[in-house]
């Protein structure tokens, strides 16, 4: 069974920082991995996605990398902004009891603060 | 563009009483649609998918059922309600299983 762990639970930081938010799974059979974004009472953003034959991916200020292989992916947000403050989400996508994949297995999230 | 409507935004329901919540997609024909919950302190959890009309799979035994019973609709039902069934449930599509899952704004249910 696939188990996705994000670390830190919580992080707060100070405008203008680069962070790093981590998220590790136990099954490298994946399809690819995505990373969301979700405001307070709010459904989730799709922000990046990695296919699970690519290394990273690049969009603005967000820069996420996967290796399969030891089951990590990293979340790189560079020049932190109160904005970016929201619980981001790392997901992996499997398969339905091993025949056909669309599964997504979520992690518990990252509450990142962003302060002034 | 692809939109996807969910509603009630918010629902406060006795125990006992029936469900029905309601998704919609609109700029996109066959999508792949799921219904996710996501409890006060825990992970998002998958409860149904659909890649089809009337095609419906469910990851996880509960008091829920859910119904396509048109391309771009996805229902979520339950006859009688539980306290446990009280959380925030999403709705998401996918154009295949291989593409970004795009989700609602999501109904906060709480059961009294």
């Amino acid at each position: 069974k696939q188990e996705v762990t994000q670390i830190p639970a919580a992080l707060s930081v100070p405008e203008g920082e680069n962070l790093v938010l981590n998220c590790s799974f136990t099954d490298s059979a994946i399809y690819n991995l995505q990373w969301f974004r979700q405001d307070p009472g709010k459904g989730l953003t799709s922000l990046l996605l990695i296919q699970s034959s690519q290394r990273e991916q690049t969009s603005g200020r967000l820069n996420a990398s996967l290796d399969k292989s030891s089951g990590r992916s990293t979340l790189y947000i560079a020049a932190s902004q109160p904005g970016d403050s929201a619980t981001y989400l790392c997901a992996v996508l499997g398969t339905f009891d091993g025949t056909s994949y669309g599964k997504l297995t979520f992690g518990q999230g990252t509450i990142l603060t962003v302060h002034p | 563009s692809q939109t996807i409507h969910q509603w009630p935004a918010t629902l406060v329901q006795p125990v006992g009483s029936p469900l029905s919540l309601e998704c919609t997609v609109e700029g996109t024909s066959n999508p792949n649609l799921y219904w996710y919950r996501q409890a006060a302190g825990r992970g998002l959890q998958l409860l149904f998918y659909s890649v089809g009309i009337g095609q419906i799979s469910s990851e996880v035994p509960q008091n829920l059922s859910a119904s396509r019973p048109q391309d771009r609709q996805f229902i979520l039902s339950s006859k009688k309600l539980l306290l446990s069934d009280s959380g925030f449930y999403l709705c998401a599509w996918t154009a295949n299983s291989n593409q970004p899952q795009h989700f609602g704004d999501g109904t906060r249910l709480s059961i009294l």
